[in-house]
């Protein structure tokens, strides 16, 4: 049971425009979020985070947006540059846990 | 300098073998992971350890056997080999337990088993 979703295996966005990647949760007592980037032969690195407290986070170029009655999360990318094209990763956990669970991850290409 | 390293970035073997992965992070962290990535990408936590002590067993076969010599290392034994093992082994660390400390990643290990 994958309860953490990201349905969108990949994306293509010119370069200058907005980039969204989404994420579906199914468990209601996930209460901190993430969002990972990962390029070819590296590992995860952290992006952004937001906790269930807040409905939006913003770091530069980026924003997460948290919809709890949706089970929603997206990240927004604006503007997007050709050297955010990666993979990335939404994850979720339940206080106490300790423990993240991921998406499977959406490949975003940003096109020059 | 790399924040945390594993070893080997490439490992193949023959089904029954047994074989190890070393990670090491120089971040100073009390806390290590080891994730595993399947085919299907699905990025899920196999072990954590604190300060040495193992907080995190998830339903891993216990042919896996982490080994904590000190907080800077968290070494991974897999026991005779599987074909379903074959995948990609990240350790990473955080600071401490807490899920807002951010969690750092190594590059991986891919683990081909014949």
């Amino acid at each position: 049971d994958q309860q953490v979703k990201q349905n969108s295996p990949s994306l293509s966005v010119q370069e200058g425009r907005i980039s969204i990647l989404n994420c579906d949760y199914t468990n209601s007592m996930f209460d901190y979020f993430l969002w990972y980037k990962k390029y070819p032969a590296e590992g995860p690195t952290f992006l952004i985070s937001i906790s269930s407290i807040k409905d939006k986070n913003e770091d530069g170029r980026f924003t997460v947006f948290l919809n709890k009655s949706a089970k929603h999360l997206s990240l927004h990318i604006v503007p997007s540059q050709p050297g955010d094209s990666a993979v990335y990763f939404c994850a979720a956990s339940v206080s106490g846990t300790y423990k993240y669970i991921f998406g499977t991850g959406t490949r975003l290409k940003v096109l020059a | 300098d790399t924040a945390v390293s594993q070893t080997p970035k490439y490992l193949v073997t023959q089904m029954g073998n047994d074989k190890s992965i070393k990670c090491e992070q120089n971040l100073g962290h009390d806390t290590m992971y080891w994730y595993k990535q399947d085919s299907k990408k699905f990025l899920k936590i196999m072990f954590s350890y604190n300060n040495k002590e193992l907080i995190i067993n998830e339903t891993v076969p216990n042919r896996f056997s982490p080994k904590s010599p000190d907080k800077a290392h968290l070494n991974l034994h897999i026991n005779s080999l599987e074909l379903g093992d074959s995948a990609v082994y990240f350790c990473a660390s955080s600071q401490d337990l807490r899920r807002t400390d951010t969690q750092y990643f190594g590059p991986g290990t891919r683990l081909t088993v014949l």
